[in-house]
């Protein structure tokens, strides 16, 4: 199973907004609301922002929203600021059992 | 939550590696449990999850047939027996707490046990 396909960079100057994509196939995310999405800092442990396509854990801002269409979940970032520059991933449940990640996405703030 | 990885370090390839998570802070029986790896300055990759129960196991494509992973409820601990390394194998291991269903969203991590495969 090949990873989901996310792009290697996004950036944005800060107060705008921007969205990552995260496209699978029809035997995970098509297939499935399991879809999560998680930031990490480096030399730091990943951390959740979105689970289950959109909800968001205890504690994570609501400028974090996550959405699916077809085969392809996207998390947006509105009101950038400095330290959500980080890597991204998403991640999801698949039909084999099993859970694919993305390649990550590297988010730059102007 | 705490999860404590051990049991990472240096060995050659073709050899094995037997890596551990110590857990605490809540009911260890009640949740799936995952590894997940990160090798140096690359992305996250899931390499294998177990129910709370052990009767769901499911491995990534690159460690199937080489790799097991196991629990012991009563010792609160989760494993991870690595054969046939090869440096691709190499990365930070994460010991990760899963959901009360094996497919539920993932949950705390730990800090993760460094593997290195050289000769």
């Amino acid at each position: 199973q090949s990873a989901l396909t996310q792009p290697a960079s996004v950036s944005g100057s800060p107060g705008q907004s921007i969205t990552i994509s995260c496209a699978g196939s029809s035997s995970d995310i098509g297939d499935y609301n399991y879809v999560s999405w998680y930031q990490q800092h480096p030399d730091k442990a990943p951390k959740l922002i979105i689970f289950e396509v959109t909800y968001r854990p205890s504690g994570i801002s609501s400028r974090f929203s996550g959405s699916k269409s077809g085969n392809t979940a996207s998390l947006t970032i509105s009101g950038l600021q400095a330290d959500d520059e980080a890597d991204y991933y998403c991640i999801s449940y698949t039909s084999r059992g099993t859970w694919l990640f993305g390649g990550g996405t590297k988010v730059t703030v102007l | 939550v705490e999860l404590v990885e051990s049991g990472g370090g240096l060995v050659q390839p073709g050899r094995s590696l037997r890596l551990s998570c110590a857990a605490s802070g809540f009911t260890f029986d009640d949740y799936a449990m995952h590894w997940v790896r990160q090798a140096p300055g690359k992305g996250l990759e899931w390499v294998s999850g177990i129910s709370w129960n052990s009767r769901q196991t499911g491995y990534a494509v690159s460690v199937k047939g080489r790799f097991t992973i196991s629990r012991d409820n009563a010792k609160k601990s989760l494993f991870l027996q690595m054969n046939s390394l090869t440096v691709d194998d190499m990365a930070l291991y994460y010991c990760v707490q899963g959901g009360p269903r094996y497919f539920d969203r993932f949950g705390p991590w730990g800090q993760g046990t460094l593997v290195t495969v050289a000769s």
